[in-house]
């Protein structure tokens, strides 16, 4: 079984939609998170969740919604997507939070045409 | 916010060729995670070290903590293709003590 899962894995989409992503986990932990990487590979944090609340947003365009209906789910809403929004979106968890080691899902490719 | 700078930021070798990757800041950290990413997925961690001057090895890996906590070096004997991948540290940090990511070394081990 996928610790975490998220998905789609691709996602090719025109200027100006809305998508979103789901991530689930089944490891009963805490705290959840919506990270970017960029082209460049550079891996940045977008939000975090602590048992359904919102933890950390960092200063993400409040196009990006995330939302997570219990502590196993925590899901991203895009609208009005832009031509610098491609990229691969991950998502994780982790047991509570701080000084912890992070689950990866696998990715989610976003490419906005 | 703290700038965790990886070094160097591409290597590729020959598979049965040593490696050395860095991980340098300017601020001290608590304790230092490596993750690998494989091509097409998520980075896994590999290890945490957490004591200035700790080495913790994890079969042809060994990684090296900085005596000032402030470095951290990956080094890897007899790389094989399996190897290859995009290599990361990581540290707690900022205000809200999130995870904070080093720029990568993306590293490529020919057969």
């Amino acid at each position: 079984d996928t610790a975490v899962s998220q998905t789609p894995k691709y996602l090719v989409t025109q200027m100006g939609n809305d998508k979103s992503i789901k991530c689930e986990q089944n490891l009963g932990h805490d705290t959840m998170y919506w990270y970017k990487q960029d082209s460049k590979k550079f891996l940045k944090i977008m939000f975090s969740y602590n048992n359904k609340e919102l933890i950390i947003n960092e200063t993400v365009p409040n196009r990006f919604s995330p939302k997570s209906p219990d502590k196993a789910h925590l899901n991203l809403h895009i609208n009005s997507l832009e031509l610098g929004d491609s990229a691969v979106y991950f998502c994780a968890s982790s047991l509570r939070g701080s000084d912890e080691k992070l689950f990866f899902g696998s990715g989610t490719q976003l490419s906005v045409l | 916010t703290q700038l965790l700078e990886q070094s160097p930021q591409f290597l590729s070798i020959q598979e049965g060729e040593n490696l050395t990757v860095y991980c340098n800041s300017s601020s001290v950290f608590s304790s230092l995670q490596w993750y690998r990413q494989e091509p097409g997925e998520g980075p896994v961690l590999l290890v945490t070290v957490v004591t200035g001057g700790e080495v913790k090895k994890l079969k042809r890996l060994t990684f090296q903590f900085g005596d000032a906590r402030k470095d951290s070096s990956l080094h890897i004997t007899a790389a094989q293709p399996g190897d290859t991948g995009l290599y990361l540290c990581a540290n707690y940090g900022g205000a809200t003590n999130k995870l904070i990511f080093g720029t990568g070394t993306l590293l490529a081990v020919q057969p």
